[in-house]
């Protein structure tokens, strides 16, 4: 049982770059959560799913893109990097049975 | 506007001893109130969860504490070791369906010996 995996872990993208974060889980939960965080901020919700085919905006959802095909994976996308996009990415799930999120690891995203 | 905030912003203490760490918030209607460690390069692991009605909650030497009337919690830390070095954050949720919670800064906490 490997909880809640991302990949990659580290990437370096040039401005204009596009590129796919990939969340899974093995745990069989219905809700999936993009956050970033960011020196001095707290955590901010990008988007979330509340099941296999469905994503919803978060607080800060522009610049990004989601697809939530299967269960236990959520892509997070970006089209076209900017430097404001440089920050560490979280990928977060739950039982819709609980409200206690289980956290992945990071990707920590730098973009030139 | 729902908000959580956390003091201090940064401790550093001698292992062994305690320390509390505050929370403040002003998220309404409230659900409940969790705090998480996170470890330096990993992602936030839950400590502890209050609902409204719970006044204290505890997790081996990490106790929670819960003022709703006040909207304020703490987390006191006994006996504190080095691997206690982290950054706790308290996340408040609120009562609209699915995914409203509401992240603090966090504080780092840092234990030297």
């Amino acid at each position: 049982n490997a909880g809640v995996t991302q990949t990659p872990k580290f990437r370096v993208l040039k401005t204009g770059q596009s590129m796919t974060l990939l969340c899974a889980q093995d745990m069989n939960h219905e809700y999936m959560y993009w956050y970033r965080q960011d020196p001095g901020m707290g955590l901010r919700l990008i988007h979330y799913s509340v099941g296999e085919g469905t994503t919803a905006k978060g607080e800060v959802p522009d610049g990004y893109n989601v697809s939530r095909l299967k269960k236990q994976n959520f892509l997070l996308g970006l089209e076209s990097a900017a430097p404001s996009q440089t920050s560490v990415y979280f990928c977060a799930s739950r039982s819709q049975n609980t409200d206690t999120q289980y956290f992945g690891p990071g990707t920590r995203l730098t973009v030139l | 506007k729902n908000q959580v905030e956390q003091s201090p912003q940064s401790l550093i203490i001698l292992e062994g001893k305690n320390c509390t760490l505050q929370c403040n918030y002003t998220v309404s209607p409230f659900s409940n109130l969790r705090w998480y460690k996170q470890d330096t390069g990993r992602g936030p692991v839950s400590l502890t969860i209050m609902t409204f009605s719970e006044n204290t909650k505890s997790n081996g030497r990490y106790t929670a504490t819960l003022d709703a009337d006040t909207k304020q919690s703490s987390l006191h830390i006994t006996a504190s070791q080095l691997s206690d070095s982290a950054s706790y954050i308290c996340v408040v949720s609120g009562q609209q369906a699915g995914t409203a919670l509401i992240f603090g800064k966090g504080t780092t906490l840092s234990v030297s010996s």
